[in-house]
């Protein structure tokens, strides 16, 4: 199993472009998330979906946007990218509640908007 | 309202010796804790997790306490490896068994730089 994968590693944006983030697990998770990390903080959420087909928004979710049409992905939309958006971001999964509540992650996505 | 605190930054302890990484919360309604490790360039792994009804849960040399009273949560690493080394990460949830989650269910401290010395 390869667990929780994310595209690209790093990516440099100028203000105003937009990008995608792609995350994919075969762990067959129906509970995805996206987080952001900025340096000193801890993991704020910005999306989640508890199936295909279902998002609901996280803490910070302005100036984001989020699809799940498999169970497989779950790609983040970065649109108009601002200097704000510069963090590091992380896709996790999960079992379903009452199968274990530790997420696993993705090895993360640098994004730097300049 | 940070909800879930980490007030150390950093921890620094010689091989051999004890880690205590602390972890305070306010919400008493949180049901579930873990911890997390993550190296640099890579995401958080899994490391234990304890119920809000138990208050030791132990695996290998890590052992997590609950101190429920006072909202307290420590990660003892006993032992301490060199490997060790890393940003160690606690979260609370909330109601993890409902069938749903939200942002307000799913909360990260701050982080803790260990460095554990030769």
């Amino acid at each position: 199993n390869a667990g929780v994968t994310q595209t690209p590693k790093f990516r440099i944006l100028k203000i105003g472009q937009s990008m995608t983030l792609q995350c994919t697990q075969d762990m067959n998770h129906n509970y995805m998330y996206w987080y952001r990390q900025d340096p000193g903080m801890g993991l704020k959420l910005i999306y989640y979906s508890v199936g295909a087909g279902i998002t609901d928004k996280g803490e910070v979710p302005n100036g984001y946007n989020v699809s799940r049409s498999t169970t497989e992905d779950f790609p983040l939309r970065l649109e108009l990218a601002a200097p704000s958006q510069t963090s590091v971001y992380f896709c996790a999964s999960s079992h379903s509640p009452g199968q274990g509540p530790e997420q696993y992650f993705g090895p993360g996505t640098r994004l730097t908007v300049t | 309202d940070q909800q879930v605190k980490q007030n150390s930054p950093s921890l620094s302890v010689q091989e051999g010796r004890i880690s205590i990484l602390n972890c305070d919360y306010t919400n008493s309604m949180f049901d579930y804790f873990l911890w997390y490790k993550k190296y640099p360039a890579e995401g958080p792994t899994f490391l234990i997790s304890i119920s809000s009804i138990k208050d030791k849960n132990e695996d290998g040399r890590f052992t997590v306490f609950l101190n429920k009273s006072a909202k307290h949560l420590s990660l003892h690493i006993v032992p301490s490896q060199p490997g060790d080394s890393a940003v160690y990460f606690c979260e609370a949830i909330l109601d993890h068994n409902a069938g749903g989650t939200s942002y307000g269910k799913l909360t990260f401290g701050q982080g803790t730089i260990l460095t554990v010395h030769p």
